[in-house]
C-alpha cells in the first residue's frame, strides 16, 4: 500500500513565524502535491512536484514556497505566516496519471 | 477554466437504499476520472477510479462514465451508515501530464439508519 506521512496531525505557530510542513512517500512517485482544504472552499491546489527539485504553481502560491531536494521528499514553507493561513493542509502523491493517495493531513492553527 | 462540478448536498438516502452521486466536467480531454470518499476531519481516500465509457463495479461500488455527456457517477448499493461522508469528484488535466487533478466541491452523503 502506498504511505503517505505527513510530519504533523496538528501544528499551531505565531504570526510572522516561518513553518515548515514536511510530507515523505515510500512508493517512488514521481508527483507530489500539496493542497489546503477549508470549509465550503473544497481542496485547493497550492503547489506541485513532477520530480526532484521540479515544482509548479497551482491555484494559490501566494505565500507559500516548496522544496523537493529528494524524490520521496515535499516540503511546503509558510514564509512568514498569516492567520487566513489556518487551514487543513494535505499532502498527496501520485505515479504517472495514476490516482493520487493523500496524508493523513495536518491540521495547522496560526494564532 | 476547466471545472468539476458536484451537487453539494446533502444527499439523504435510508440504509439500504442506492445512492447516486453525480458530477459533470468541462475539459473533454480527461481520460482519467476519480471518486474519493472523506469522512469528516479525514483525507480523502479513493475508492473507485475509471478510464473507459461504460460501468466499473468494486463490491458495493458502481463508477459509470460517459464521455460524450462529460458526465462521471457513483452509485452506492445496500447503503450503510458507515458510507455517510463526502464524495469527492476529480477529473485528470488533459493538458498537463503531471498526474494534476481537478477536484469537485464534494456531495455530502447522509444515510439514515
Amino acid at each position: 500500500d502506498v504511505k503517505v506521512t505527513q510530519s504533523s496531525r496538528y501544528l499551531v505557530k505565531r504570526t510572522g513565524e516561518k513553518v515548515f510542513l514536511e510530507c515523505v512517500q515510500d512508493m517512488d512517485h514521481e508527483n507530489m502535491f500539496w493542497y489546503r482544504q477549508d470549509p465550503g472552499l473544497g481542496l485547493r491546489l497550492i503547489y506541485f512536484s513532477y520530480d526532484v527539485k521540479m515544482k509548479e504553481k497551482g491555484d494559490i502560491p501566494e505565500g507559500y514556497s516548496v522544496s523537493r531536494e529528494k524524490k520521496e521528499r515535499f516540503s511546503l514553507i509558510l514564509e512568514s505566516a498569516s492567520t487566513n493561513q489556518t487551514s487543513m493542509y494535505l499532502c498527496a502523491s501520485s505515479l504517472s496519471v495514476q490516482p493520487q493517495h493523500f496524508g493523513d493531513g495536518t491540521r495547522l492553527s496560526i494564532l | 477554466q476547466k471545472e468539476v462540478e458536484q451537487n453539494s448536498g446533502p444527499l439523504s438516502v435510508p440504509e439500504g437504499a442506492i445512492a447516486s452521486l453525480n458530477c459533470t466536467y468541462s475539459d473533454r480531454g480527461s481520460q482519467s476520472f476519480f471518486w474519493y470518499r472523506q469522512y469528516s476531519g479525514k483525507s480523502p481516500e479513493l475508492i473507485m477510479f475509471i478510464y473507459s465509457n461504460g460501468d466499473k463495479e468494486d463490491g458495493r461500488f458502481t463508477a459509470q462514465l460517459n464521455k460524450a455527456s462529460q458526465y462521471v457517477s457513483l452509485l452506492i448499493r445496500d447503503s450503510q451508515p458507515s458510507d455517510s461522508a463526502t464524495y469527492l469528484c476529480a477529473v485528470n488535466e488533459r493538458s498537463s501530464n503531471t498526474g494534476k487533478l481537478i477536484f469537485g466541491q464534494g456531495t455530502t452523503l447522509q444515510v439514515k439508519p
